[in-house]
């Protein structure tokens, strides 16, 4: 993995409770993204950021919020959790949104929502 | 909506001979494509990546870019156990950089 952990790896909880995520990076690249996965649907964009405090939605943002106060440091945020928002969730890096750039893959977390 | 479409497999190959992955995607404007790899309850990991229609060669492995068929394509050769596993086709989308990914194809070497 190129410098890039999650926190918690795994976690259960409760339909209704808030939920943080967080992703750090030791790499320095702008560009952060949050990614969730499911059987049949691949990845799917939750939200990125594009530098400190800079953030936009991506095509499943609903229910999720984000933070960014450091270039490190990445927060998602399940506001109160839905059973539907069971999943693994990646957190990935880029240097740039630029075409020939790829992305960067932390280890994941799993969440379930009971 | 701009997508990618996989087959979902499972693919089954025997040990040694090539295998054969397919990926199409519905937005003309797109101009780079990846293959990435992901292990079973692992991240997707990155093996090639292509720009240009043609073929890219990379060890055992071969991408194949058809822009104008809006196919693409990645052969793994001499395929060894180690390479079961599920493969995801992303492209980028070039109204706004964002990979855009296929549901991924699941490969088994059989031994």
């Amino acid at each position: 993995d190129a410098g890039i952990t999650q926190s918690p790896r795994h976690k259960v909880t409760e339909t209704g409770t808030p939920v943080t995520l967080r992703c750090h990076q030791t790499e320095n690249h702008r560009y952060m993204y949050w990614y969730r996965q499911d059987p049949g649907h691949g990845l799917r964009l939750i939200h990125y950021s594009y530098g400190v405090k800079d953030t936009d939605k991506g095509e499943v943002s609903d229910g999720y919020s984000v933070s960014r106060s450091k270039t490190e440091d990445f927060l998602l945020t399940l506001e109160s959790a839905t059973s539907s928002q069971t999943s693994v969730y990646f957190c990935a890096i880029s240097e740039s949104p630029d075409s020939q750039e790829t992305q960067y893959f932390g280890p994941g977390t799993r969440l379930l929502v009971l | 909506q701009k997508e990618v479409e996989q087959n979902s497999g499972p693919l089954s190959v025997p040990e040694g001979a090539i295998a054969s992955l397919n990926c199409t995607y519905s937005d003309r404007g797109s101009q780079s494509f990846f293959w990435y790899r992901q292990y079973s309850g692992k991240s997707p990991e990155l093996i090639m990546s292509i720009y240009s229609n043609g073929d890219k060669e990379d060890g055992r492995f071969t991408a194949q870019l058809n822009k104008a068929s809006q196919y693409v394509s990645l052969l793994i050769r001499d395929s060894q156990p180690s390479d079961s596993a599920t493969y995801l086709c992303a492209v980028i989308s070039d109204s706004n950089y964002q990979l855009i990914w296929g549901a991924g194809t699941k490969l088994i070497i059989k031994p």
